[in-house]
């Protein structure tokens, strides 16, 4: 159970364009997402909180226009970086948590990440 | 701030041998607290969790966790080169729903 599903898991592109990136609850319902990014040898960085139906709260430092997070239904959030440039490349990765009565003890289920190159 | 502080390693041991690995948290409200492994390239798994002072076992891990030290370790029996990773403790705050990481521990286990 709790399987998280994130996908593309490689993405190479042109220096400019857009990505999108999908992070689906196979099997649970995720009021709460999560997206980190990881450069190499790096711990992982919270980019941003995401509630189902609601804006999502970002850390300070991440810029809310060039990372857009969309979480419109219980089992789906996508980031979108706009206009990508190099220093975008990176690793993303998506976790969620149920979010029905107390959270306290859920662990963060995480997606398999989605491997950013911008040429 | 709320910190969860590791000892970035790396950490060797042979194989067979137990490897211990250590987190301390700053922040005494923690409830809930978490060891991920990551492997190089890929994302975290869950691998242990536990909620109360003691001891928690499953398999070849041990979860022990001291609140009043703040403190809450991993031990791996039996090391197999197979749990060359870094090993992330992550801890819950009270009334916060993401988990703090710690840095993360490197181990290597030497065949």
């Amino acid at each position: 159970g709790a399987v998280v599903s994130q996908h593309p898991s490689w993405v190479i592109c042109k220096s400019g364009t857009s990505v999108k990136i999908e992070c689906r609850s196979l099997d649970f319902q995720a009021t709460t997402m999560f997206w980190y990014r990881q450069f190499p040898k790096q711990s992982l960085m919270l980019m941003a909180t995401s509630n189902e139906g609601s804006k999502a709260t970002y850390e300070q430092g991440v810029e809310k226009d060039k990372f857009l997070i969309n979480h419109a239904s219980l089992t789906l959030s996508t980031l979108t970086v706009t206009s990508a440039h190099p220093e975008d490349s990176s690793f993303y990765i998506c976790s969620a948590i149920t979010g029905t009565g107390a959270y306290s003890n859920q662990p963060q289920h995480f997606g398999d990440g989605t491997r950013l190159s911008i040429l | 701030q709320k910190e969860v502080e590791q000892n970035s390693g790396p950490l060797s041991v042979p194989e067979g041998a137990i490897a211990s690995l250590n987190c301390t948290y700053s922040d005494r409200g923690s409830q809930s607290f978490f060891w991920y492994r990551q492997y190089s390239g890929k994302s975290p798994e869950l691998i242990m969790s536990i909620y109360s002072n003691g001891d928690k076992e499953d398999g070849r891990f041990t979860a022990q966790l001291n609140k009043a030290s703040q403190y809450v370790s991993l031990l791996i029996r039996d090391s197999q080169p197979s749990d060359s990773a870094t090993y992330l403790c992550a801890v819950r705050g009270g009334s916060a729903r993401q988990l703090t990481f710690g840095s993360g521990t490197q181990l290597t286990v030497l065949p």
